[in-house]
């Protein structure tokens, strides 16, 4: 069974734009989840959506935003990028949730804005 | 915010020795999960413990839960390098609608 895959694996992107970053869970899994990773803040989560709805949100500015496809691929965007969104994206799919199963990890995006 | 707090933050011990860490957290919980993660890549699913259980076996590894303490405890018995990572609690509090908080994580230094 493959694994959770996320592209791009690296980004580099300037103050101000926006940006996509996207997420392929394992097959059969209907929940992923979204996690920041910084030296600073350590693993923050983002959100969780499940077959297509957002069930959970964590503390991040409405710059960040999400969305699940009728295939379980979501995708995270972040808009107007800031110096301190550079950090590790991390996804994970479950098949119950993030809470009720374990989860599986992708590699990350590691994104660096300039 | 973060739920968990590791200790140690780092450990550093010789292989075929036992890596001890322990987390802290704040509010009841239904379940708490351990994960790995090696250098700046995903994280790896270690163990799951229910609220309702006390210690759980996996290969090396021993996890225990206090709910009374509010504190679990991960072993690595008979350390190898390849241990070498950070390693993270997460609980799933009650009444969170399964929303997984990770602690601050134990980087666990082996070395030969």
């Amino acid at each position: 069974k493959a694994g959770v895959t996320q592209t791009p694996r690296y980004l580099i992107k300037t103050r101000g734009q926006q940006v996509t970053l996207s997420c392929s869970p394992i097959s059969g899994h209907r929940s992923v989840s979204w996690y920041q990773q910084t030296p600073g803040q350590g693993l923050q989560f983002l959100f969780e959506y499940f077959s297509e709805t957002q069930r959970n949100k964590g503390n991040f500015p409405g710059r960040f935003s999400g969305r699940q496809f009728s295939n379980s691929r979501s995708e995270m965007n972040v808009s107007t990028l800031e110096l301190g969104d550079s950090a590790l994206y991390l996804c994970a799919s479950s098949l119950l949730g993030m809470g009720l199963s374990e989860q599986y990890f992708g590699p990350g995006t590691r994104l660096t804005v300039t | 915010s973060q739920q968990g707090e590791e200790d140690p933050q780092a450990l550093s011990i010789q292989e075929g020795e036992n890596a001890t860490m322990n987390c802290s957290y704040k509010t009841s919980i239904n379940n708490l999960q351990w994960y790995r993660q090696n250098s700046g890549r995903g994280l790896v699913h270690l163990i799951l413990i229910r609220s309702n259980e006390r210690e759980k076996h996996s290969g090396r590894l021993r996890v225990t839960l206090d709910t009374s303490k509010k504190s679990s405890s991960l072993l690595i018995t008979a350390s190898r390098a390849a241990d070498t990572a950070s390693y993270f609690c997460a609980t799933d509090a009650t009444g969170t609608a399964s929303k997984l908080t990770f602690g601050t994580g134990t980087r666990l230094q082996v070395t030969l």
